[in-house]
């Protein structure tokens, strides 16, 4: 049911930008981007969301293009407290407005 | 810390025994979710509820089933359970369940079916 790609895995160095891609090429007018993050076992954490603009909060930055078909998930400053399972996610009327996990990316921010 | 509580945190049980989960929303939430995250399947959605009524199903067996009570907390009942039942269960709220409402996640209860 996920309707989103990610790379498996990626790493990053402390103190650096991770910038985590995902591609959505069949996402409708009407669905949000959602990324939530996962670290061990704990419960997924929300990130960030958005529909058509690029947002930014305390967290991270999201840009998505103008086609809406991929997006980015920036963190500008990554920590070794960042170091999780980031899961991109489609949600709207398509989806039944649920959630559905994909299995995300696995980023290593390495010291 | 989301908000989301959830009872217990972990739980021990044996095959065939029936384990009652508890999930208490945020202040202010009517939505309820229910999601399964076993090593194979990932993160699974199971059942929504809305103010005390059933919203939407996903891949949730026969076996188990949910209900949300007048005070808005939620319990996901499973039964007759099997080893392959144990899994972490996450329970989400959000204010009405709306395709641009953030779902916030309880901390999850590890199951163990032995």
């Amino acid at each position: 049911d996920a309707k989103t790609t990610q790379p498996p895995s990626m790493d990053c160095a402390e103190g650096r930008a991770a910038n985590l891609p995902c591609n959505h090429s069949t996402i409708s007018g009407n669905e949000y981007v959602y990324w939530y993050r996962q670290i061990h076992s704990q419960g997924p954490q929300y990130i960030i969301h958005g529909l058509k603009n690029n947002e930014t909060n305390e967290m991270a930055s999201l840009i998505i293009t103008e086609d809406r078909k991929s997006s980015t998930l920036i963190l500008p400053h990554a920590t070794l407290r960042d170091t999780a399972v980031y899961y991109c996610i489609v949600r709207g009327a398509n989806t039944g407005n649920q959630f559905y996990f994909g299995t995300g990316t696995s980023l290593t921010v390495i010291p | 810390d989301s908000g989301v509580t959830q009872t217990p945190k972990h739980l021990i049980t044996a095959t065939g025994q029936r384990v009652t989960l508890r999930c208490s929303p945020r202040s202010g939430d009517l939505s309820v979710y229910w999601y399964q995250q076993s090593l194979d399947q990932g993160l699974q959605f199971l059942i929504q509820y809305y103010n005390g009524e059933e919203r939407a199903k996903g891949n949730i067996l026969e076996r188990f089933s949910a209900q949300q009570f007048p005070d808005l907390h939620s319990e996901l009942n499973l039964s007759s359970l099997e080893l392959g039942d144990s899994a972490l269960y996450f329970c989400a709220s959000t204010l009405a369940g709306g395709p641009g409402e953030t779902q916030y996640f309880g901390p999850g209860t590890r199951l163990l079916v032995l």
